[in-house]
């Protein structure tokens, strides 16, 4: 599994974007990138995931650098509600998910 | 199907006695996945089943722990002996073979007094 870097806390306000980092230059080639919330008293919540291209669904949008080494997860719109530690990792569809200690993002009013 | 379903939300014990949790996952979902989350940590991984089968073990599995699901449907988990190091979140997720997304409970929290 590639071991990723993250800010240990970020804030944001309500109503604008929020890009949170990941750093994963040990990434392998078959490894996708994930992303994951936890939101308080909740277990994780799948986010997206992404292989070379960006990516975006209904919760978020995924950037990679094209060497693959860092990737960033967009929250267009943040609301009270994104308010969460959010994971990144790389893994194979075959691994299992395993958890670093994340970012825990504050959206203020 | 509603999702990933633990059971209890919350367990409180003395040291010493034995516990035991149920994970009802997605019915169509034959991965089942066992996590251990304490304060201000980011969840551990336990072990996983395909089907009815056990395939991994993490050394966090001390010989106190034991998980099963016999028909590979529900799992239980068990803690013998309870120690207050064991007080956490226990979280289980359940996941198609090739599915990209794990879906989690919402966990049960054990407190050992």
């Amino acid at each position: 599994d590639a071991k990723t870097t993250q800010p240990p806390s970020m804030d944001c306000a309500e109503g604008r974007a929020a890009n949170l980092p990941c750093n994963h230059s040990t990434i392998s080639g078959n490894e996708y990138v994930y992303w994951y919330r936890q939101i308080h008293s909740q277990g994780p919540q799948y986010i997206i995931h992404g292989l070379k291209n960006n990516e975006t669904n209904e919760m978020a949008s995924l950037i990679i650098t094209e060497d693959r080494k860092s990737s960033t997860l967009i929250l267009p719109h943040a609301t009270l509600r994104d308010t969460a530690v959010y994971y990144c990792f790389g893994k194979t569809s075959y691994d299992k998910v395993i958890f670093g200690p994340g970012t825990s993002l504050s959206v203020i009013p | 199907d509603t999702g990933v379903s633990q059971d209890p939300r919350h367990k409180i014990t003395k040291r010493g006695q034995n516990v035991t949790f149920r994970c009802d996952p997605i019915s169509e979902h034959n991965r089942l996945y066992w996590y251990r989350q304490t304060l201000g940590q980011g969840p551990e991984f336990l072990t996983y089943f395909q089907n009815e089968a056990q395939l991994e073990k993490s050394r966090l599995l001390s010989d106190r722990f034991s998980a099963e699901r016999p028909k590979g449907s529900f799992s239980t988990l068990e803690i013998q002996r309870t120690e207050q190091g064991d007080s956490a979140m226990y979280l289980c997720a359940s996941s198609l073979p090739l599915d990209y997304g794990y879906t989690f409970g919402s966990g049960t929290r054990l407190t050992v007094v």
